[in-house]
């Protein structure tokens, strides 16, 4: 299975800020990487698909690049609603795979 | 909007077994393939199932085949997953979620709605 490893495992940042979460792959996944945010006692939300292509409803704030291996989300202007965990996803090998997550805190 | 609502879970005796149902409601079902993703608590997301549109080609995360089964039932709108031989490691809340196209494939793979979550716990 492809590894997903997202860094950092925690950041904490004030209103405002932008920030950037990295996700690398242990082998190429092409394009093929989704951004989830998730708040806690709730399902995860899709926010991003195909590594930069945002979800509708989804706050322009958010934006997505990278390609084969490395990957970043990035929140521009920080917001109190935006304090989750956000996943990425690869999804160009089976099993599909998931980062262990990066938990983002308002300061 | 679309909604999908999971259920059946609950507390089960290790070696036990459980059947979970995720009904769909607002869209197609029966054009969509479907998945099963867990969380165990505190941890991450792991995808273990998935099912296309028509029932035809299911897929498992390795570690589970054999004891999860990934069914569909589209007259009912309806996802299943029999979980058979539980363990203590399989407490976790199970997610359905929706993908994206017809099939499990790339690049179809992605989960672009998600229920709300059925929590299963395995202990004596």
């Amino acid at each position: 299975d492809i590894q997903m490893t997202q860094s950092p495992p925690t950041l904490s940042a004030s209103v405002g800020q932008r920030v950037t979460i990295t996700c690398r792959a242990s082998q190429t996944v092409g394009g093929w990487l989704a951004w989830y945010q998730q708040k806690p006692g709730k399902a995860p939300r899709l926010l991003i698909y195909d590594a930069s292509t945002l979800n509708g409803g989804v706050p322009s704030r958010f934006s997505g690049s990278g390609s084969a291996t490395e990957f970043t989300l990035t929140i521009n202007s920080l917001q109190p609603e935006d304090s989750a965990i956000y996943y990425c996803q690869q999804y160009n090998s089976y099993a599909w795979t998931f980062g262990q997550g990066t938990k983002v805190e308002i300061k | 909007e679309v909604h999908l609502l999971e259920s059946g879970g609950g507390l089960v005796q290790p070696g036990g077994s459980l059947r979970l149902s995720c009904a769909a409601s607002d869209f197609n079902f029966d054009t969509y393939a479907m998945n099963w993703v867990r969380q165990a608590p505190g941890k991450g997301l792991e995808w273990i199932a998935g099912i296309s549109d028509n029932g035809a080609d299911t897929f498992y995360t390795d570690a589970l085949r054999g004891r999860f089964t990934i069914s569909r039932e589209n007259s009912r709108d309806t996802l299943y997953l029999q979980m058979n031989d539980l363990r203590a490691e399989d407490t976790a809340t199970y997610f359905c979620a929706k993908g994206v196209g017809q099939t499990v494939v790339t690049p179809n793979n992605y989960f672009d709605m998600w229920g709300q979550g059925a929590l299963v716990t395995v202990s004596s």
